[in-house]
């Protein structure tokens, strides 16, 4: 299988706090992607990060991409209730692989 | 512009019978791709369609199928449902499904199998 791996499965901060959340992918890519999704919700689209890039920040997120390793993280800082959702890596290819994901809990 | 739309969003069915679940793509795309999501497999590609041709298809048994209109919408068909067939079903449209764009997705079909 060509599912990545998420680590942690799952993670409970206070609002405020940051979140990091790392992505394991097992073949070469052109570029990695991180989707949100709520609860039991279709996924929406956070950021595109390119196999020439090292790091890339939109608004509140940094994403790092280290294809030696076959790795990704998602850092969200300063975190609020509504980033409560799970937080999916995706492996584009013929098709889109998806990670198994972090589940993100931001306590009020 | 319009999201993804799908439709039902919920349904029951018991075990034998079949389904069919609908999907309206954003306007302009031409991609639209299904997947499977259970607590179990995670998120599971089914298939992919582009200007009424499937052109990917993911490791699901024959009697998921699918297919595409000229205007872009899809519907898949899972045919003698079983209770694994329990999920949710989401379907993601892109403007031409080359890799790296991005996919748009509907808020899911959540299919129970009795």
């Amino acid at each position: 299988s060509q599912q990545g791996e998420e680590d942690p499965q799952a993670l409970s901060i206070q609002e405020g706090e940051n979140a990091t959340m790392n992505c394991s992918y097992k073949t070469s890519i052109n570029n990695l992607q991180w989707y949100r999704q709520n609860s039991g919700r279709g996924l929406v689209h956070l950021i595109l990060i390119r196999s020439n890039e090292r790091e890339k920040h939109s608004g509140r997120l940094r994403v790092t991409l280290d294809t030696s390793k076959k790795s990704s993280s998602l850092l969200i800082t300063a975190s609020r209730a509504a980033d409560t959702a799970s937080y999916f890596c995706a492996q584009p290819g013929n098709q889109f692989y998806f990670g198994t994901g972090t589940s993100l809990t931001v306590i009020p | 512009k319009a999201g993804v739309t799908q439709t039902p969003r919920y349904l029951i069915k018991t075990r034998g019978q079949q389904v069919t679940l609908s999907c309206s793509p954003i306007s302009g795309h031409r991609s639209v791709s299904w997947y499977q999501q259970t607590p179990g497999q995670g998120l599971q590609f089914l298939f992919e369609y582009f200007s009424e041709t499937q052109r990917n298809k993911g490791n699901f048994p024959g009697r998921f199928s699918g297919r595409q209109f000229s205007n872009s919408r899809s519907e898949m068909n899972v045919s003698t449902l079983e209770l694994g067939d329990s999920a949710l079903y989401l379907c993601a449209s892109s403007l031409a499904g080359y890799e790296g764009e991005t996919q748009y997705f509907g808020p899911g079909t959540r299919l129970l199998v009795l």
